[in-house]
């Protein structure tokens, strides 16, 4: 157990819609990172949050948006959902922010039918 | 843009023989190398890192070589077990600034009895 928290675990949605992913970090931790996981890309970083603050975006939708709120737990929020958007999405955490030892959560696996 | 080709895509080995996975990295910049195992149902786990000033380093059965003119590192797993079938997956970063890691696209291992 790597003790960061995702949930849920499973969601199927339908395309247009907005769901919102949830992430505690490990206790200690306080960075966050958001990663898309599918079969033909691979791990794609989406964007990394640091003590509350946007640190580093990567490939993420303008449709997508994240937060870290005051307790240091994480929100991403995916609207006007495309199928294209089905897959694992994981958070991570790590104590600095630094890349160093990243602990995934379990994974939220979205399916937009 | 893949900054990090990884191969083989998959690979079979036999229990008991040296599974080999191979990356390649494009950035010159890129100062921190960490492998990540994830198994099904999973978030990916750190399984070993290796920094660009030692050619090679070992853990256990697992061992990184690293060849920084080559701008190539692979992943060698000694006296392969069952247990270790799972996806391996290559990373790079940048230590210092605000760099994130560029993952690439897993190998999945199959380890036969």
């Amino acid at each position: 157990d790597s003790g960061v928290t995702q949930t849920p675990k499973h969601l199927i949605t339908a395309t247009g819609q907005r769901v919102t992913l949830r992430c505690s970090p490990r206790s200690g931790d306080l960075s966050v990172y958001w990663y898309q996981q599918s079969l033909d890309q691979g791990l794609q970083f989406l964007i990394q949050y640091y003590n509350g603050e946007e640190r580093a975006k990567g490939n993420i939708l303008e449709r997508f948006s994240a937060q870290q709120f005051p307790d240091l737990h994480s929100e991403l929020n995916l609207s006007s959902l495309e199928l294209g958007d089905s897959a694992l999405y994981f958070c991570a955490s790590s104590v600095s922010g630094e890349n160093e030892k990243l602990f995934f959560g379990s994974g939220t696996q979205l399916s937009v039918l | 843009q893949q900054q990090v080709k990884q191969s083989p895509q998959s690979l079979i080995v036999q229990k008991g023989g040296i599974s080999i996975i191979n990356c390649a990295y494009e950035n010159t910049a890129f100062d921190y190398f960490p492998w990540y195992q994830q198994f099904p149902g999973k978030g990916p786990a750190l399984l070993i890192a290796i920094r660009p000033d030692v050619s090679e380093k070992k853990e256990g059965r697992f061992t990184i070589s690293f060849n920084k003119s080559a701008k190539q590192f692979s992943l060698h797993i000694m006296d392969s077990q069952p247990g270790d079938s799972a996806t391996y997956f290559c990373a790079a970063s940048m230590k210092s600034g605000y760099s994130t890691l560029t993952f690439g696209k897993g190998t999945m291992l199959l380890v036969s009895p």
